[in-house]
Formats: structure tokens, C-alpha cells, sequence
């Protein structure tokens, strides 16, 4: 099955920095990347996505890279901001293979005044 | 849009006792929603793929006896905690794949559970 691994577990940076969290995957085969930001007893949001066509994604202060060689993907958050705080999950998927999320260990982000 | 619901959002219970929580696709119809246990501090464990019309998929190590999931409805799927344990105390999230938006899967805001 598909194994993902998250790093850093924990992140702090100054609000107005960036943040970049990096994943890995283990199955090829996997061909959807969804990122999700849950703050403390929420549910999990959808931020961002990227398919395994596409190398780069980006939404106003978000974006996703993909390398599907290295098998790894990055979240990267510009100008950070203290509501970006929160823990951020990546997660990949096999389309067509039952559909199923498996998740990143998570990352604790925080930024500080 | 795509929302989903959950009920209840916080449920505490007596060991022993089983305990329903519901999961909803309010604006979407959904054949597949998936189940999810998390741990304080801890990631998103998949327990068990819902399948509308059919018996749920369960994953390795999760007792299909224990964790009944019924999907009878487009748009609604039940998790029965059925004896529950204090170690059965966890925070349960549905989601719900809308096929509309492609592999997109919606969250519910989540189940807190306290098994005494």
C-alpha cells in the first residue's frame, strides 16, 4: 500500500516568511496530491491540489510542486500570516484504486508576531 | 458547494454501550464515503471505506464486528461503536467523495467521542 512521510513535524517561522513542508510518497501509481489544513478539532480543509500531470500549482499565497521522479511534493506558503497557523496534512491517492486518502504524519505550523 | 455534515459532534457514553454517529452529503450525492479515527496529535487513520448498496471495506486491524457501517442511502452513512472501551475515545471524521469534483473528498467536522 501507499505510505506517506511528512517533514518538519513541527514549524515555526515569523509571520511574513515562508513555510515549505515536503512529502514523500512511496507508490508510483499515485496520481493525486490534496493538502489539508486543520486547525485544532476541526475538520480537515482542502487548500490545495495537484495532479500527477502537473508539475506546479499555485493559488494567490499557496502553492504545490510535484516531482513525480523523486516522488515527492512540497506545500509552500508565502508571506505568512498568524491565522495560517494550524497543522497541515498532505495525503496522496491512487485514482481508481478504491480512492483511498493516505495521509502525512502532519505538520504543526506556527507563526509568530 | 459541497457540504457534508456530522451527528453528533460530541458524544460521551458509558463503557459497553454502543454509540451512532451519523455522516451526511448535504448538497451532493455521494456512492463512496470513507471513515477516519484520529488520536490526539496524531494523523488521519483510515478504518473503513462506505459504499452505497454494499458492504463496507475495512482496513487492516479494524474489527468489521465492532465498527458497523452502514451506507444506505446516496447521501447518508452511519458508524456504530458497537461496546464501546474507554480506548475506543477518539475523534471520528467522515468524508464524503463528491464524483462531480473528480477525486475531491469533503470532510465532516468531526465526531468527538469519551468512552467513560
Amino acid at each position: 500500500g501507499e505510505n506517506v512521510e511528512q517533514h518538519p513535524s513541527t514549524l515555526s517561522v515569523q509571520e511574513g516568511d515562508s513555510a515549505v513542508i515536503k512529502c514523500t510518497y512511496s507508490d508510483s501509481a499515485s496520481n493525486y496530491f490534496p493538502w489539508y489544513k486543520q486547525e485544532l478539532g476541526k475538520r480537515p480543509q482542502l487548500i490545495i491540489d495537484i495532479r500527477s500531470n502537473v508539475g506546479e500549482k499555485k493559488d494567490q499565497r499557496i502553492a504545490v510542486t510535484l516531482n513525480k521522479t523523486a516522488k515527492h511534493f512540497s506545500l509552500h506558503i508565502t508571506e505568512t500570516q498568524p491565522e495560517d497557523s494550524a497543522v497541515y496534512f498532505c495525503a496522496a491517492i491512487l485514482t481508481g484504486g478504491g480512492n483511498k486518502l493516505t495521509f502525512g504524519t502532519g505538520t504543526q505550523l506556527k507563526v509568530e508576531l | 458547494g459541497a457540504v457534508v455534515s456530522q451527528h453528533p459532534s460530541r458524544v460521551i457514553c458509558k463503557s459497553g454501550t454502543s454509540v451512532k454517529i451519523e455522516c451526511r452529503s448535504l448538497d451532493f450525492q455521494a456512492t463512496t464515503m470513507f471513515w477516519y479515527r484520529q488520536f490526539p496529535k496524531q494523523s488521519l487513520m483510515l478504518m473503513a471505506t462506505s459504499n452505497e448498496g454494499s458492504k463496507a471495506t475495512y482496513e487492516q486491524g479494524v474489527e468489521k464486528d465492532k465498527f458497523l457501517i452502514n451506507h444506505a442511502s446516496l447521501t447518508l452513512s452511519t458508524l456504530t461503536v458497537t461496546s464501546a472501551h474507554p480506548e475506543d475515545s477518539s475523534f471520528y471524521i467522515c468524508s464524503a467523495r463528491k464524483e462531480a469534483s473528480g477525486d475531491t473528498q469533503y470532510f465532516g467536522p468531526g465526531t468527538r467521542l469519551t468512552v467513560l
